[in-house]
């Protein structure tokens, strides 16, 4: 079982919609978890992390988190073409081994 | 504050020759991370160092790369002789504390585009 997957893409929504994306990991010992956007040709920049379960809002982000389902997941709201972009899933499993990526979810927007 | 510095931007080389890459991580940072992403894929981590330890290298294929880190500071990752397979995006990246800690953040470098043809 691969330690960190992604929902497979590409994720194709409308202007305005809400985007969901999705992760599931395997070490349940993980303690951080991120989300970084990557567009096409530039390196990952982080965009949210989130530690406890619930829900962590930032501007149109909110990254929701459950332990118990080892899942993590990442809300787009009012999504905008600039959007548009790989979303890579990072755990901290906070052994030899500390972040750990997941594939990535491709996001286009459409106007 | 500066960021993450890596050079080449890009490099293409002909199989079996040597390639080496160079990082600067964000001053102060202890940890710096060595990653290859493949198109399409994630970043997959080569190498971990914490000041000029090693802290992880499970995956690094130590029979045509290595890697060091002189004085804790800036880093060279090199390939020796490269393989097609190799053709990749090389990222580097930093953190403050030792990447363990529950809130450690890294940051990315603009990485190194390698071809090998």
């Amino acid at each position: 079982q691969k330690e960190v997957e992604q929902n497979s893409g590409p994720l194709s929504v409308p202007e305005g919609a809400i985007a969901s994306l999705n992760c599931t990991y395997s070490d349940r010992g993980s303690q951080s978890f991120f989300w970084y956007r990557q567009y096409s040709g530039k390196s990952p920049e982080l965009i949210m992390s989130i530690y406890s379960n619930g829900d962590k809002e930032d501007g149109r982000f909110t990254a929701q988190l459950n332990k118990a389902s080892q899942y993590v997941s990442l809300l787009i709201r009012d999504s905008q073409p600039s959007d548009s972009a790989t979303y890579l899933c990072a755990v901290n499993m906070g052994r030899g081994q500390n972040f750990v990526f997941g594939p990535g979810t491709r996001l286009s927007v459409l106007p | 504050e500066a960021g993450v510095a890596q050079s080449p931007r890009y490099k293409i080389i002909e199989k079996r020759q040597s390639v080496a890459f160079w990082c600067n991580p964000i001053s102060g940072h202890a940890t710096l991370y060595w990653y290859q992403q493949i198109l399409g894929q994630g970043p997959k981590l080569l190498i971990q160092f914490q000041n000029n330890g090693v802290v992880d290298d499970s995956q690094l294929p130590k029979d045509r790369f290595s890697a060091e880190r002189l004085k804790g500071v800036d880093s060279t990752l090199k390939i020796q002789p490269a393989k097609l397979e190799d053709s990749a995006v090389y990222l580097c990246a930093s953190s403050l504390g030792s990447g363990r800690a529950r809130g450690e953040t890294q940051y990315f470098g603009p990485g190194t585009r390698l071809l090998v043809l």
